[in-house]
């Protein structure tokens, strides 16, 4: 199985900040890398997927990018209701795995 | 509009069984897959498995083969989970997500509302 990590595993912004979450694979999943942003009691929601392939109606302010094994999701300008947990996941190989999330909290 | 809908929370013994169903609208069935995730309270999210909505083929997580089935009805669009001998650590909220119609490569764009799985004696 693929193992993924992310960094941190929480932190702590303000509003109009930009953050970087980073997120790493055991093994090189060329650009099969997706994220997710999750609400408590909410459904996860696809931000992007393939990297860097912003998906339909999810702000622009959300960028990824990333190849092989190290990715990253960038937030610019947080929003209020940008603070979630947000996890990466690989679809290169089945079993398909997340990353642990990383906690994004009001400063 | 495109929509999972899932059935309501449960609440089970050990040694138990649950079938949970994820009911599709507003897209073309067979022209997708079904993965569901699982997550386990103050856990992180768990893949399960997926099924095609086309051909019935499916593939679960090792850890959890023997104990799921995954199936699904294309004339009521309607996918579903049962997961047998249940045990305390099964006890999460499960999700189903439209996928892509083959493995692997695909991301899951859909989510159902989640599905509460209680496993206590």
């Amino acid at each position: 199985d693929i193992q993924m990590t992310q960094s941190p595993s929480s932190l702590s912004a303000s509003v109009g900040d930009r953050v970087t979450i980073t997120c790493r694979t055991s093994h090189t999943i060329l650009t099969y890398l997706n994220w997710y942003q999750h609400k408590p009691g909410k459904a996860p929601m696809l931000l992007i997927s393939a990297a860097s392939s912003l998906q339909s109606g999810v702000p622009s302010r959300f960028s990824g990018s990333g190849y092989g094994t190290d990715f990253t999701l960038t937030i610019s300008n947080l929003q209020p209701e940008d603070f979630a947990t947000y996890y990466c996941q690989q679809s290169y190989s089945v079993p398909y795995t997340f990353g642990p999330g990383a906690k994004l909290e009001i400063k | 509009q495109v929509q999972l809908v899932q059935s309501g929370p449960e609440v089970k013994k050990p040694g138990a069984s649950v079938k949970v169903s994820c009911k599709a609208s507003g897209y073309t069935f067979t022209s997708h897959g079904v993965s569901w995730v699982r997550q386990a309270p103050g856990q992180g999210l768990e893949w399960v498995g997926w099924i095609s909505g086309s051909t019935g083929y499916t593939n679960a997580a090792q850890k959890l083969q023997g104990r799921v089935t995954l199936t699904a009805n294309t004339s009521t669009r309607t996918a579903y989970m049962e997961l047998r001998s249940l045990r305390s650590d099964d006890t999460a909220v499960y999700f189903c997500a439209r996928g892509g119609q083959w493995l692997p490569y695909d991301a899951f764009d859909v989510w159902g509302q989640g599905t509460m799985v209680s496993v206590s004696s």
